[in-house]
């Protein structure tokens, strides 16, 4: 099956720092979502990104399906921006989940 | 408009008893997929309903589990009798799906929080 890994596994930032997420896949998807899962649990989507740029105010997401990679910008970090983010990728119907990486902002 | 909705939010149950997890999808949204997530496997998909039918159901872990969908706005996720490893949290998502293939992106509902004593 595909395989979907997720770098880095855990990052910790200062508030005000800029980080990348990264996510590579083993093979063509039909899709890809990016997820923040918050402290409570909730899994809240970021983006649907089967390929090109997207933006959403102080993230922004990248997918260059061809050489199989997805990133995730997060500008002007904010504690609560604090989490696991997700990447996940589909084949037909399924989605597979990357482990995540875990991001800690601090004040 | 609201999202997928899932009961009860938490569940304490010892072990042997039964417990029934339950979703609402998305209205309108055509494909339901219950999840499971610990730390030590990640999130797992347990099964997926097309059209309130089941398609795939490997990700099932054995027999004491069962899921029914008996309607376009309604599932279940049953675990009988529960056992102390199946604490976890139960997500249900539910997407827009064209056929078998869904493109569509998926919503997911709040989970429950399973804890078997």
């Amino acid at each position: 099956g595909i395989q979907v890994e997720q770098s880095p596994p855990d990052l910790i930032l200062q508030e005000g720092a800029n980080s990348t997420l990264r996510c590579n896949f083993s093979d063509s998807v039909n899709n890809l979502q990016w997820f923040h899962q918050n402290p409570w649990g909730q899994l809240i989507n970021l983006f649907y990104i089967p390929s090109g740029t997207k933006q959403n105010g102080r993230l922004s997401a990248t997918t260059v399906a061809t050489e199989r990679y997805s990133l995730l910008y997060i500008s002007s970090s904010q504690t609560t921006d604090s989490g696991v983010y997700f990447c996940a990728v589909k084949r037909t119907y399924k989605y597979i989940f990357g482990t995540g990486t875990r991001l800690k902002v601090l004040a | 408009d609201a999202g997928v909705i899932q009961s009860p939010r938490h569940e304490v149950t010892e072990m042997g008893q039964e417990v029934t997890l339950r979703c609402k999808p998305i209205s309108g949204h055509n494909s339901l997929f219950w999840y499971r997530q610990t730390m030590m496997r990640g999130l797992e998909l347990l099964i997926y309903f097309n059209n309130n039918v089941p398609i795939d159901d490997s990700g099932m872990p054995e027999d004491r589990f069962s899921a029914k969908m008996p309607n376009a706005s309604f599932s279940t996720l049953k675990i009988q009798p529960s056992e102390p490893r199946d604490s976890a949290v139960y997500f249900c998502a539910s997407s827009l799906g064209r056929g078998v293939s869904s493109y569509n992106e998926q919503f997911f509902g709040p989970g429950t929080r399973l804890t078997v004593l």
